[in-house]
């Protein structure tokens, strides 16, 4: 039979415009957030991350924000490459800073970024 | 270029059969984890451990998963009997413990059972 998978999100892009991916979280107790990039065939790669305290942070090419009010996530990607096109990962750590699920990540379901040259 | 490394990076395997993954984190890292991608349920969270120790195994199905820390070298995921259901991408990551958020993760593990 057929099977059924995630429907992940999509979003395209030409080269140059900036992007704007969004995620939702469920904790309100989360610690911190992180936005992870994952291109075909590897492993997911660390782009970002943004601790509850916090509402904005900049990186290269890269803002994330944070609204706790509505729990929600947003990676804005600046003059977008084709070398972005990925899926991308928020996740959110639900442990407290110096417990034991200090570390442990859960991830949302991603979201594909296509990027046309 | 310090990496994690994971062991084998293609896995096809006869139901019933032993599986066993292999990662190496980064040397120095103290936090290990061992996560399952699918279409299905995305990125999950299997096995967690802290100074080799397991923190956090939850998500883990116990009846035929373990997950081991050996030294501080050597991280396994071993799956006996493997299922046709156990088919997917099994990531390892390490991350250099409290306070740093970043979390490096291997290339995966594809295992595919038949």
């Amino acid at each position: 039979g057929e099977s059924v998978g995630l429907h992940l999100p999509t979003l395209s892009v030409q080269e140059g415009d900036n992007s704007i991916i969004n995620c939702a979280y469920s904790n309100s107790a989360s610690d911190y957030f992180i936005w992870y990039k994952q291109e075909s065939g590897k492993g997911p790669q660390f782009i970002i991350d943004i601790r509850s305290n916090m509402d904005k942070r900049q990186g290269q090419r890269v803002t994330v924000l944070l609204n706790k009010t509505v729990k929600h996530l947003s990676l804005q990607i600046a003059a977008t490459q084709p070398g972005d096109s990925a899926v991308y990962f928020c996740a959110e750590n639900r442990g407290g800073a110096g417990g034991t699920s200090y570390g442990k990540l859960t991830f949302g379901q991603g979201t594909i970024l296509t990027v046309h040259p | 270029d310090a990496r994690v490394t994971q062991t084998p990076r293609h896995k096809v395997t006869e139901m019933g059969q032993e599986v066993t993954m292999r990662c190496q984190p980064i040397l120095g890292h103290n936090t290990v984890f061992w996560y399952r991608q699918t279409m299905m349920q995305g990125l999950e969270l299997l096995a967690y451990f802290r100074n080799r120790a397991p923190l956090d195994d939850s998500g883990m199905p116990k009846d035929r998963f373990s997950a081991e820390m050996p030294d501080a070298t050597l991280a396994t995921l071993k799956i006996q009997p493997s299922e046709p259901r156990d088919s997917a991408v099994y990531f390892c990551a390490s991350g250099s413990g409290q306070g740093n958020t970043e979390a490096f993760f291997g290339q995966g593990t594809r295992l595919t059972v038949v």
